[in-house]
């Protein structure tokens, strides 16, 4: 089935502790971004990333740190997460370029930073 | 990035009803997507429309885009209780090849 996977689902932790939530695709896609949701501001682009080693900052990046080693692959990295990244976080892949392409959205990932 | 208003933000209907969601833009889009958030889920693809004017019709969801490719609007006939849910805009803009979306309405439906 194609799928975008993301884990974990829900996460809870303390300020200062790094964290990876990882995402992953199985349908070969080229282009692959991180969201973040929040009441009131809708859907924030974090990073995105073209190919393989390719990565760019979104509307967001402040706090966050990606990386694009295989192409299935795309964890979000929050080297020291702070309260104000208590969010919903969402990974989305697509063919090609995002403008022209349907994204495909993983599941989500609640975080919440204490 | 690419700015877009979306409106409204909430819009309460009663089951049987219509509902429209409309979204602007000052400047010349060139293309526009639209997005359907369930309760608890995740975005999930709609539609694109790319052509001036273009109208599209996916059983009783009608989308638009404006003859000036700066605005479009989604358009549901006769509400049920499974369109609950949000409803975003996206359009190209969020970094330099990223999309920026819509904040979405909020369509919640009364029985």
């Amino acid at each position: 089935e194609a799928q975008v996977t993301q884990n974990p689902r829900y996460l809870i932790t303390v300020t200062g502790k790094k964290l990876t939530v990882t995402c992953s695709q199985n349908m070969n896609h080229e282009y692959m971004s991180w969201y973040r949701q929040d009441p009131g501001l809708g859907l924030r682009q974090i990073y995105y990333s073209m190919n393989v080693e390719v990565t760019d900052k979104g509307d967001v990046p402040e706090g966050y740190k990606v990386s694009r080693k295989e192409k299935r692959n795309f964890p979000l990295i929050l080297e020291s997460p702070s309260p104000n990244q208590t969010s919903l976080y969402f990974c989305a892949s697509s063919l090609g370029l995002a403008l022209t392409d349907t994204q495909y959205f993983g599941p989500g990932t609640r975080l919440t930073v204490l | 990035g690419q700015q877009v208003m979306q409106i409204p933000q909430y819009q309460h209907v009663q089951e049987g009803e219509d509902f429209t969601t409309y979204c602007n833009s000052s400047t010349t889009l060139s293309n526009i997507q639209w997005y359907k958030q369930r309760p608890g889920g995740h975005p999930v693809f709609l539609i694109q429309l790319v052509k001036s004017g273009e109208v599209k019709k996916q059983k009783r969801l009608t989308f638009q885009f404006g003859e000036a490719k700066k605005n479009s609007s989604l358009h549901i006939t006769a509400t049920q209780t499974t369109d609950v849910g949000t409803y975003f805009c996206a359009v190209a803009g969020g970094g330099a090849d990223g999309l920026t979306f819509g904040k979405g309405t909020h369509l919640i439906i009364q029985p």
